[in-house]
């Protein structure tokens, strides 16, 4: 089975820290993609990654930033922590890119609280 | 990208069947219908994927008409444990596949 290791269940930072979100997964895909979820609003794409060093912004990537240094590794930071940012983050992998019939693997998200 | 439109909310009782449709009217020729499902604090999970007529796996039932601008998913005799929000995708944009959530569908199922 593919795993999506996501590095925290639960964050508290303070407002202005800099953080660092960490997904890592075992199967090799090519496409890794960063969502936040919040109550009422569903799946948000903030940064998708379809190769190494190579990054793509969503529909909400302000404030957010993102690192592809190796294939198995998509890092989601967060440059100065708002609370705005308050949130559950949610990594996902997918093999290729297949004109729409990729499936996703997620991992177990992290809930990020900004005080 | 074709946009999708699902109920908010659903109920059903253990044992019914549950249908959710969701309408894609603007679905391009080379999109598939996707699936998800997400239990409370947990990532959402692939349950199924169609392209036309009908798929079925050991989840659920994927219907999906002629004209494929709507696809219903069924979910034989249902459980306390069905209860999920529910995610239709389908959609290209510009060429490349951005996978894209909307609300879903909050399925509650009640003994």
């Amino acid at each position: 089975d593919v795993k999506v290791t996501q590095s925290s269940r639960y964050l508290v930072k303070r407002t202005g820290e800099k953080v660092f979100l960490e997904c890592v997964q075992d199967m090799d895909h090519e496409n890794m993609f960063w969502y936040r979820q919040d109550p009422g609003l569903g799946l948000r794409l903030i940064y998708f990654s379809y190769d190494v060093k190579m990054k793509e912004k969503g529909d909400i990537p302000e404030g957010y930033s993102v690192s592809r240094e190796k294939k198995e590794r998509f890092s989601l930071i967060l440059e100065s922590a708002s609370t705005n940012q308050t949130s559950m983050y949610l990594c996902a992998s997918s093999l290729t890119r297949t004109g729409g019939r990729e499936k996703l693997f997620f991992g177990s998200g992290t809930q990020l609280s900004v005080l | 990208l074709a946009k999708t439109t699902q109920p908010i909310s659903m109920d059903s009782y253990e044992g019914q069947e549950v249908n959710i449709t969701c309408s894609h009217n603007n679905i391009a020729t080379n999109d598939y219908i996707t699936w998800y499902q997400q239990f409370p604090s947990q990532g959402p999970r692939f349950i199924i994927q169609g392209y036309k007529t009908k798929v079925t796996n050991e989840v659920a039932s994927l219907f999906i008409p002629a004209d494929r601008k709507s696809s219903t998913l069924s979910l034989p005799r249902v459980s306390l444990s069905d209860t999920a929000v529910y995610y239709c995708l389908v959609g290209e944009k510009g060429g490349s596949y951005i996978p894209t959530f909307g609300r879903g569908t909050s399925l509650i199922v009640h003994p």
